[in-house]
């Protein structure tokens, strides 16, 4: 079964903190590919970053940067210097075969 | 390039009644999923149509179906409206389909909140 497990419910941090939000996810299935999605207050789910299961090398965009293990099965996100404009809802998902299975998700605050 | 539209942004119905939302993709688009997002079961998916067919369907009761036009346009259909159906409908568009094995990065639009009292 797929599965993908976001433990933090809820998150806040002080401006110019960094923060990570952590995924887990389970599969079978040995070709499969991870998502983040920002969702801010206005609903809609803003795509960032998309990793194949064969490509676990690191990625840096701006302040955000994310770890992919899959010895752990994790897909860990982190937010360097948070601002507030990072107060969001993110949601890890998992795509293999078929469909997508979406973590229940972190909300993030960040406080000025 | 506009993004992924979606009509009604809200939404109030009662018990019983039926509901149609409509997700206009982003252009060049051709497929189209549906998801429920509760603050209970997080998102969930309803959906998914490709080329006016139906690919892929998650594990929903038969009151909510949909269908998709030869514009890429889809609409999706709840009957018999329940209290547990009020929620947050998301629309993603794609370039091509995401279900048999085809992985494509999905966009998705605001959602419509539907309330059902």
């Amino acid at each position: 079964a797929q599965k993908v497990t976001q433990a933090q419910t809820e998150i806040s941090v002080v401006e110019k903190e960094d923060v990570t939000l952590d995924c887990v996810y389970e599969t079978r299935d040995t070709t499969y590919y991870l998502f983040w999605y920002k969702q801010p207050p206005s609903g809609e789910l803003v795509f960032l970053i998309r990793r194949n299961s064969f490509d676990e090398q690191n990625e840096i965009s701006g302040r955000y940067s994310w770890n992919f293990q899959k010895s752990t099965s994790s897909f860990n996100f982190t937010i360097t210097a948070s601002q507030v404009v990072d107060s969001a809802v993110y949601f890890c998902a998992l795509y293999t075969g078929n469909q997508f299975y979406f973590g229940t998700g972190t909300s993030l605050t960040v406080i000025p | 390039k506009a993004g992924v539209t979606q009509t009604p942004r809200y939404l109030i119905k009662t018990r019983g009644q039926q509901v149609t939302l409509s997700c206009s993709p982003i252009s060049g688009h051709r497929s189209v999923s549906w998801y429920q997002q509760t603050p209970g079961q997080g998102l969930q998916f309803l959906f998914e149509y490709f080329s006016e067919t139906q690919r892929n369907k998650g594990n929903f009761p038969g009151r909510f179906s949909g269908r998709q036009f030869s514009n890429s346009r889809s609409e999706m259909n709840v009957s018999t409206l329940e209290l547990g159906d009020s929620a947050l409908y998301l629309c993603a568009s794609s370039r091509t389909r995401t279900s048999g094995g085809y992985q494509e990065t999905q966009y998705f639009g605001p959602g419509t909140r539907l309330l059902v009292l």
